[in-house]
């Protein structure tokens, strides 16, 4: 069975700092890695997917990258702003399932 | 991009009472939806799938006679809480595959949520 781990569970960092947030899975044969993002009481908004055959994706000051081998991934949030504050959720989809595995989030605060 | 919607975004009942919560596929068609709940702090947990034209494949633990689930179109899938109780309280959250094959590599789109309240 899949397990996924997000570390560090919460973090608070000032404004302008480059973050990492990771995310770690037991198994590895996976189809793909998701990020998320939510904001307090709100839904789910995508912001990378990963398959399993790539080794990152970028968008705009985020960059995601997937070792598979390794059962890992990182989040990069660069020049992180305020705007930035939210929890952020790792999902991996494996095992011929269309359900992906969530990881219990990282909730970030960027603090002006 | 893909948009889901749900309806209605928050609903405070009584005890006993059922709540019907709808999710929708805006500019797509989804053969598969999902149903998750997530308590404070917590990630989600998924629920149910639903699928259009048959009946919903419910996770261990959830029991399927208090919420019922029907998927009666390729856009809009309902979610039941029947006799609702305090401890039902909780975040609800649907997704959707876009396509009719739902294919494994497919990214999911998630709704709003809908926060109930059983008083």
């Amino acid at each position: 069975k899949q397990e996924v781990t997000q570390i560090p569970a919460a973090l608070s960092v000032p404004e302008g700092e480059n973050l990492v947030l990771n995310c770690s899975f037991t198994d590895s044969a996976i189809y793909n890695l998701q990020w998320f993002r939510q904001d307090p009481g709100k839904g789910l908004t995508s912001l990378l997917l990963i398959q399993s055959s790539q080794r990152e994706q970028t968008s705009g000051r985020l960059n995601a990258s997937l070792d598979k081998s390794s059962g890992r991934s990182t989040l990069y949030i660069a020049a992180s702003q305020p705007g930035d504050s939210a929890t952020y959720l790792c999902a991996v989809k494996s095992g011929g399932s269309y359900i992906p595995t969530f990881g219990r989030g990282t909730s970030l605060i960027v603090h002006p | 991009g893909a948009v889901v919607s749900q309806h209605p975004s928050r609903v405070i009942c009584k005890s006993g009472t059922s709540v019907k919560i709808e999710c929708r596929s805006l500019d797509f068609q989804a053969t598969t939806m999902f149903w998750y709940r997530q308590f404070p702090k917590q990630s989600l947990m998924l629920m149910a799938t639903s699928n259009e034209g048959s009946k919903a494949t419910y996770e261990q633990g959830v029991e399927k006679d208090k919420f019922l689930i029907n998927h009666a179109s390729l856009t809009l899938s309902t979610l039941t809480v029947t006799s609702a109780h305090p401890e039902d309280s909780s975040f609800y959250i649907c997704s959707a595959i876009p396509g009719l094959a739902g294919g494994f590599s497919e990214t999911q789109y998630f709704g709003p949520g809908t926060r109930l309240l059983v008083l």
